[in-house]
Parts: structure tokens; C-alpha cells; sequence
């Protein structure tokens, strides 16, 4: 089945210590994307990748790490967590003529 | 930039009627449009991708219309049931870029 896999589906953490986020797309797609959810902001893009090893800001990069050492993974690094940073991210891949295809979400909480 | 606006931002409607949920775009340059579902504190569902090309997509009960010149684009439920009942996002994908654009979406409420 084609899809992308985040884990965690939930997490706890406290304020300063890094966590990872991870995304894993089976479909060989070449562009994939992190946003974040809030209530009243809608989606805001994190950072997004257009292929292997080339990785740009989106609308809201700060606090927020990437990378794409392979096609399939796009993990997402927060190095120093801050409550600020509490709410529901999304990975998501893209084949243009398909449209996206989004992760189930990760819902971060941060105290 | 892109600017993509849904309204309403809110609907509640009875079960058994059809209704249209709309989106506006600023650019007309763009690639396709795609039209997903969220329900709460769930992932988006991609529902209808139309291509730039295209004037409308159908799956089931859902109909999408595309009118690129004027920048919008509509979402057509016949029949609405309860199970319908969910946030409806629709996203814009830009010629010139990968810089995809979410609307804020439409929550849907269909009473029984």
C-alpha cells in the first residue's frame, strides 16, 4: 500500500531535549514536506525537500532541523525543543501529477 | 504568493442535502488542485485532484470543479450523510514552484 509513515503517533518530551520525528514515504517520490498544525494558523510548512540532499525552508524553519541522506526518509530534527513547538505535525510526499500524500500525524507536546 | 481563501469557514447543514464548499486562489498559474478531508486530530485524505487541464473530477458523491481564469474552484457533495461530517482543506500546487498552498478549510457538520 502506498503511504507515509511518521513516528511517533504521540509524544511527551520536556523543554531541551532533542527529539527526532521520523517520515518514511514507499512510493519513490522525489519532493517530500513537514508541516505543523495549530488551531486558527492551519498548515504551515516546515521544511521541504526536492530530492536527495537539497532540503529549503518552508514558512516557519526556525527550531526545526532536516535531512535527506535517502529518497525515502525525511526526518525532522528539533534540536532544543520549546513548548512554542507543541502541536500536530504532518510529513507529506508529493508526485506532482498525483498530488500529496500525508503522513497520520504526530501530535507533540511539549512541557 | 499564492493566497488560497476557503469559505464558509464553518457549515452545518441536515442530513440529505447537497451543498458546495468553495476555494479561492490569487494566481491562476498553477499545476493542479487538490482537495483533501481531515477529521479531527487526524491526517488529510486526499479526496480529488484536478489538473490545470482539467475542468471538473468526480469520485462518488463528491464532484470538483476547477475555473483557472477566475481562481476558484468548488467541492460538491450530493446526499450529505453524518460520516461526512469532517474539516475539507483544498491545497493549490503553483506552475513555477513546489510551494504547495492550503486554504484554512471548511468545517462540516451534517446533523442527522
Amino acid at each position: 500500500e502506498a503511504q507515509v509513515t511518521q513516528n511517533p503517533r504521540y509524544l511527551i518530551t520536556v523543554t531541551g531535549k532533542k527529539l527526532t520525528v521520523t517520515c518514511s514515504q514507499n512510493m519513490n517520490h522525489e519532493y517530500m514536506s513537514w508541516y505543523r498544525q495549530d488551531p486558527g494558523l492551519g498548515l504551515r510548512q516546515i521544511y521541504y525537500s526536492m530530492n536527495v540532499e537539497v532540503t529549503d525552508k518552508g514558512d516557519v524553519p526556525e527550531g526545526y532541523k532536516v535531512s535527506r541522506k535517502e529518497k525515502r526518509n525525511f526526518p525532522l530534527i528539533l534540536e532544543s525543543p520549546s513548548p512554542n513547538q507543541t502541536s500536530l505535525y504532518f510529513c507529506a510526499s508529493k508526485e506532482r501529477d498525483y498530488g500529496y500524500t500525508f503522513g497520520s500525524g504526530t501530535r507533540l507536546t511539549v512541557v | 504568493k499564492q493566497e488560497v481563501t476557503q469559505i464558509p469557514a464553518a457549515l452545518s447543514v441536515p442530513e440529505g442535502e447537497n451543498l458546495v464548499l468553495n476555494c479561492s486562489f490569487t494566481d491562476s498559474a498553477i499545476y493542479n488542485l487538490q482537495w483533501f478531508r481531515q477529521d479531527p486530530g487526524k491526517g488529510l485524505t486526499s479526496l480529488l485532484l484536478i489538473q490545470s487541464s482539467q475542468r471538473e473530477q468526480t469520485s462518488g458523491r463528491l464532484n470538483a470543479s476547477l475555473d483557472k481564469s477566475s481562481g476558484r474552484s468548488t467541492l460538491y457533495i450530493a446526499a450529505s450523510q453524518p460520516g461526512d461530517s469532517a474539516t475539507y482543506l483544498c491545497a493549490v500546487d503553483p506552475v513555477l514552484n513546489n510551494d504547495m498552498r492550503f486554504g484554512a478549510g471548511t468545517r462540516l457538520t451534517v446533523k442527522p
